[in-house]
């Protein structure tokens, strides 16, 4: 496709169950980001892949949470034993480079989370 | 670290008017600023990207501002319509990996 995709679009899980949410990034793009936006807070980071390796997991919030990248191109975030806290939208974005690039980073629709 | 903040945080206006949105941040060693749109259960759409080095930039009804040293930028909407009712966020990129976000302004152009 021509844009960043994601999925589940939502999802919706019992507190204390694992959770995979997928991104798909532009074909092309080496660089692939994860951020999380929880009710009435904005953006925050979470991670960002070269390729397949992350040299930036600093705003990962705990060891409950990871991610992975395969070929490249598709990621998985992994969300382990859920809390209600975790509720929130879950955006990927990639770009052409990544680094210290001055460009644009494409976003995808998001993955929405509601931990019950 | 880098804090992003924009004001206000929401904005109704009519059809018509036009009006600017405001972003500042703390560290104004970026790499460039981006305006983004999100609509409601929708993802983010870049509206305009200015580069550290450049001062402005254009896109149809909009024009973006940067003032690096000051730490400010300005989103600029001429003649406003229903359609552009959304949520605008800044982003800023002051590190090499990631953007900073802020919570962003969520206008209403009421027809």
């Amino acid at each position: 496709g021509a844009g960043v995709s994601q999925s589940p679009s939502n999802k919706v899980t019992e507190k204390g169950k694992d959770v995979e949410l997928r991104c798909d990034p532009i074909s092309g793009h080496t660089a692939l980001y994860w951020y999380r936006q929880s009710l009435g807070q904005g953006l925050e980071f979470l991670i960002y892949f070269q390729g397949n390796s992350a040299p930036d997991k600093s705003g990962l919030p705990s060891d409950r949470f990871s991610a992975e990248r395969t070929g490249g191109s598709v990621s998985t975030l992994t969300i382990q034993r859920t809390q209600q806290e975790d509720s929130a939208v879950y955006l990927c974005a990639s770009s052409l480079f990544g680094g210290s690039f001055e460009e644009t980073q494409y976003f995808g629709p998001g993955t929405r989370l509601l931990v019950l | 670290k880098q804090e992003v903040t924009q004001i206000p945080a929401a904005l109704s206006v009519p059809e018509g008017e036009n009006l600017v949105l405001n972003c500042s941040f703390t560290d104004s060693a970026i790499y460039n600023l981006q305006w983004f749109r999100q609509d409601p259960g929708k993802g983010l759409t870049s509206l305009l990207l200015i580069q550290s080095s450049q001062r402005e930039q254009t896109s149809g009804r909009l024009n973006a501002s940067l003032d690096k040293s000051s730490g400010r930028s300005t989103l600029y909407i001429a003649a406003s319509q229903p359609g552009d009712s959304a949520t605008y966020l800044c982003a800023v990129k002051s590190g090499a990996n990631n953007l900073f976000f802020g919570t962003g302004t969520r206008l209403t152009v009421i027809p």
